[in-house]
């Protein structure tokens, strides 16, 4: 069946360092969700691409899609402290409607 | 607006026993999904919904239910519950727009199973 991992499993950075977190997907998704969870609460949607290279920015973060539309990334410029979490990539694959979660990666924030 | 509200918070069970565990979402969401994570698995898909009175398997179903009876409501049901089955449960629900299925989360229950 379908399978993402998720690399990292844990980041430890100082304050101001830039962060990377890839998502690799066994099959070619139909689009692909990012979600951050804080310590002790829920995931919290981040963001969604859904074209071939797709390259979306939110402030500091940067998220991409892959051409083969199998993997992806979350970049982090210059982490703050609000940054801790785990973050989760969500893949889908076309005709489906549910979404393979990935491993998450870990990230804790050193100031 | 509640958004995605899950019923009860925590729970202790023994093994052997029955319980159902409750979601309710006030946004007219299509879709729902019912998620449990242990530490360093991330969330796994147990079952999911399509629809009012529609259900359907996700990576995980074995020992769970599920029904749909109303489109707001979504329970998970544990038949005789196993130590296996402790998990952090998360609900969560989507709108089916444009292409757009963005999953919004219910707080979690915390089950432990002895």
């Amino acid at each position: 069946g379908q399978q993402v991992m998720q690399i990292p499993q844990y980041q430890h950075v100082q304050e101001g360092e830039d962060f990377t977190t890839y998502c690799n997907s066994s099959t070619t998704l139909s689009n692909i969700q990012w979600y951050k969870q804080r310590p002790g609460g829920h995931p919290v949607f981040l963001i969604q691409l859904v074209k071939s290279g797709e390259v979306k920015k939110q402030k500091r973060l940067t998220f991409q899609f892959g051409e083969a539309k199998k993997n992806s990334s979350l970049h982090i410029t210059a982490t703050q402290t609000t940054d801790v979490g785990t973050y989760f990539c969500a893949g889908r694959t076309s005709g489906t409607y549910k979404y393979i979660f990935g491993t998450g990666t870990r990230l804790k924030v050193l100031a | 607006n509640a958004g995605v509200t899950q019923t009860p918070k925590f729970r202790v069970l023994k093994t052997g026993q029955s319980m159902t565990l409750l979601c309710a979402q006030d946004m007219n969401h299509e879709y729902m999904y019912w998620y449990r994570q242990d530490p360093g698995m991330g969330l796994r898909l147990i079952h999911y919904s399509v629809g009012e009175g529609t259900t359907a398997k996700g990576e995980v179903p074995d020992g769970y239910n599920v029904s749909r009876l109303k489109k707001q409501n979504f329970l998970l049901g544990l038949e005789s519950a196993a130590p296996s089955q402790t998990s952090v449960y998360f609900c969560a629900s989507s709108y089916v727009g444009q292409g757009s299925y963005e999953q919004y989360f219910g707080p979690g229950t915390r089950l432990t199973v002895t």
